[in-house]
C-alpha cells in the first residue's frame, strides 16, 4: 500500500515567521511532488510542484525535495493569517497520485 | 474560463435513493478524476478516465459508475445511496505537459448526506 504521511496538526505559528510542513512518502520509485492549499470549505487549490531533488521557490513558497530520504517539504516565509488553511501533499501525478490527509495551519494575528 | 464545474454544490438523500454528481471542464484537458474525501483521511481515487471513451476503477469504486460524455463531461452516479457514501466529492482534470507533469484541478466539490 503506497502511502502519504503528514502531521495533521493544527501547526501554529506568529505572522511574519516561518512555516515548515512536512511530507513523507513510501513508494521510492515517485517521480512527481504537489503542494495544495486547501480552505475550510473549499477544494484543494496548487500551490506547487517539484520533481527534481532541491529546492524550488515561488514567492513566499519554497519547496525541497529528497528523494533519498523519501521526503519532501513546504516552507512558507512571512507567513500571513490568510495561510491558514489545510495543506495537503501529493505524491504521483495524474491517476497514480496519493494524496496525504493534510496539515491544518494556523497564523496568529 | 471556469476551469472545472460541479452540480449540485449540496446533495441530502435517502438510503437506496440514486443521484448523478455531473462534472465538466473547459480547459481541454484529456483526462479526468472523481475522487471523494472525508474527515482526516485524504482524498481518495474513485474513478478516472484517461481520455474520452476510456474510464478506469481507482482506490475506492464499489458502490459507484462513472460515464465520460464526452471531452468536457464525467459524471458519478450513485444506484443506491448508503450512508457510507455521505462524503465531499471532487471531480478534477489534468493534461500532462511535454517535459513536464501531470499536474490535477479540482472543481468545487458536491457535498453529499446519506441518510
Amino acid at each position: 500500500q503506497k502511502e502519504v504521511e503528514q502531521n495533521s496538526g493544527p501547526l501554529s505559528v506568529p505572522e511574519g515567521a516561518i512555516a515548515s510542513l512536512n511530507c513523507t512518502y513510501s513508494d521510492r520509485g515517485s517521480q512527481s511532488f504537489f503542494w495544495y492549499r486547501q480552505y475550510s470549505g473549499k477544494s484543494p487549490e496548487l500551490i506547487m510542484f517539484i520533481y527534481s531533488n532541491g529546492d524550488k521557490e515561488d514567492g513566499r513558497f519554497t519547496a525541497q525535495l529528497n528523494k533519498a530520504s523519501q521526503y519532501v517539504s513546504l516552507l512558507i516565509r512571512d507567513s500571513q493569517p490568510s495561510d491558514s488553511a489545510t495543506y495537503l501533499c501529493a505524491v504521483g501525478g495524474g491517476f497514480k497520485t496519493i494524496f496525504g490527509a493534510g496539515t491544518r495551519l494556523f497564523v496568529k494575528a | 474560463n471556469a476551469g472545472v464545474t460541479q452540480t449540485p454544490k449540496f446533495q441530502v438523500l435517502k438510503t437506496g435513493q440514486s443521484m448523478t454528481l455531473q462534472c465538466a471542464q473547459d480547459m481541454n484537458h484529456n483526462s479526468m478524476y472523481w475522487y471523494r474525501q472525508d474527515p482526516g483521511m485524504g482524498l481518495r481515487l474513485i474513478y478516472y478516465s484517461a481520455s474520452e471513451g476510456t474510464t478506469d476503477k481507482g482506490e475506492v469504486p464499489n458502490g459507484y459508475n462513472v460515464s465520460r460524455l464526452n471531452k468536457r463531461e464525467f459524471s458519478l452516479r450513485l444506484e443506491s445511496a448508503a450512508p457510507s457514501q455521505t462524503s465531499v466529492y471532487f471531480c478534477a482534470s489534468s493534461e500532462r505537459r511535454k517535459g513536464g507533469t501531470d499536474t490535477q484541478y479540482f472543481g468545487p466539490g458536491t457535498r453529499l448526506t446519506v441518510l
